[in-house]
């Protein structure tokens, strides 16, 4: 079974914090890593991706990835309360056009 | 500007009945998933179609069926409603470009009563 592990939390980081959300994925085979945010009742939107080793910057995220470990992890600085969400792990890369999902993280930002 | 919409948005419906949830996205995208997502489970595939006429099944798809007649629609059918099939259901799609990079409709939530 193809499994993306996320903590269900929920984390809850006061405003201002830095906010660190943690994946773990089974298949070695995954080539590729999504961050989706969730807002309760609304659809997932893509924050951003990544593919190779290392870090990648967005604006206030960074998504970093360790593929000897498995373990994909979103950074959010700076955090608003705008950023209370759930936020989805998905890998892909072992089937054409196909994402596997993690639960999601509940992400609480107190003002 | 291009978008893909899901209908109903809601829908209420008893078991034993066919449901049909609407998906149209307007970007052209060859690449359209269904996904339910329930609490504790997340996202979980139940049909995706590269292109017209092609479908296939993904990890929950039991009780479903899904057609692609055209770019861009990818209806999905519950053949006999089941309790167990009341969920939040959302369409993405992908071009093939970026196959992987898929975007969501706002979903349809079910209830079976």
């Amino acid at each position: 079974q193809k499994e993306v592990e996320q903590n269900s939390g929920p984390l809850s980081v006061p405003e201002g914090a830095i906010a660190s959300l943690n994946c773990t994925y089974s298949d070695r085979g995954s080539q590729s890593f999504f961050w989706y945010r969730q807002y309760s009742g609304k659809s997932p939107e893509l924050i951003m991706f990544i593919y190779s080793n290392g870090d990648k910057e967005d604006g206030r995220f960074t998504a970093q990835l360790n593929k000897a470990s498995q373990y994909v992890s979103l950074l959010i600085r700076d955090s608003q309360p705008s950023d209370s969400a759930t936020y989805l792990c998905a890998a892909g890369g072992t089937s054409y056009g196909k994402l596997t999902f993690g639960q999601g993280t509940i992400l609480t930002v107190h003002p | 500007d291009a978008e893909i919409t899901q209908s109903p948005r809601h829908k209420i419906t008893e078991t034993g009945r066919q449901v049909t949830l609407a998906c149209h996205q307007t970007w052209n995208h060859n690449n359209m998933f269904w996904y339910r997502q329930d609490l504790g489970h997340g996202l979980r595939l139940i049909h995706y179609s590269y292109g017209v006429h092609d479908t296939n099944k993904g990890e929950v798809s039991d009780g479903y069926s899904v057609s692609r007649s055209n770019t861009e629609d990818l209806p999905l059918t519950l053949e006999s409603a089941a309790s167990s099939q009341t969920s939040v259901y959302f369409c993405a799609s992908s071009n093939d470009r970026g196959a992987e990079t898929q975007y969501f409709g706002p979903g349809t939530r079910l209830l079976v009563l």
